[in-house]
């Protein structure tokens, strides 16, 4: 199975500012997922991420606020913009487990914003 | 459009006590269904799966057979631990060509000592 290293784990930031979270896979996966997890809440798809093309999102989720980059097969960023306090939750990326018709999931990044 | 129903939580559970989480889903095609976990602190992890009418997923005790009469695949395990204590979400995967999921809204487990 793919395994997904994402970074940071955990973070607390000022209202206003911006967080860069990173997903690196250790093989080449044509599609990368971003998640939205509020607390006590189930996942909320934010956006799919395809190497060389723009991403697309979900509705309720747009560019400026949820910037993403695909560089490559193996790595994405999502940017949480002008954050706010309603931002706070946990992100995860996932990508598909082609061997395993499931996903692998990163081990997430819980974000508090004050 | 296809969706997941899963049961409230939390439960709350003795050690060795039998656990069924249940979980139902609507799709219009021949879906995959998941059960993933997520302990305190990490990602999600996939569980098990089944990827099509009458199989049965099973891993580290826990067990769940895709009905396709009833549209369930019921969460089992025979005797929980304590470290079985996480919130278990159900997923569906529409298939045809899409690879979106739909999550249950989880359960959250507390297994006791």
């Amino acid at each position: 199975s793919a395994v997904i290293s994402q970074k940071p784990s955990r973070d607390i930031c000022q209202r206003g500012t911006s967080l860069t979270i990173q997903c690196q896979v250790d093989s080449q996966v044509t599609m990368m997922f971003w998640y939205r997890q509020q607390p006590g809440q189930s996942l909320t798809l934010i956006a799919t991420a395809n190497q060389g093309s723009e991403a697309t999102y979900e509705s309720g989720f747009v560019i400026d606020k949820f910037p993403i980059s695909r560089p490559n097969l193996t790595f994405s960023t999502l940017t949480v913009s002008n954050m706010s306090p309603e931002d706070s939750s946990i992100y995860l990326c996932s990508a598909p487990d082609e061997g395993n018709y499931g996903y692998t999931f990163g081990s997430g990044t819980r974000l508090t914003v004050v | 459009g296809d969706s997941v129903t899963q049961m409230e939580g939390p439960v709350t559970l003795s050690e060795e006590a039998f656990l069924t989480i249940n979980c139902t889903y609507t799709a219009t095609g021949y879906p995959s269904l998941f059960w993933y976990v997520q302990y305190p602190g990490e990602g999600l992890q996939l569980l098990l799966k089944a990827t099509k009418a009458d199989d049965k997923g099973s891993n580290k005790g826990f067990e769940a057979t895709y009905r396709k009469e009833t549209t369930s695949f019921h969460l089992e395990k025979g005797s929980v631990q304590v470290s079985d204590s996480a919130v278990y979400f159900c997923a569906l995967s529409p298939g045809s060509g899409t690879y979106k999921y739909i999550f249950g809204t989880g359960t959250r487990l507390k297994v006791l000592a």
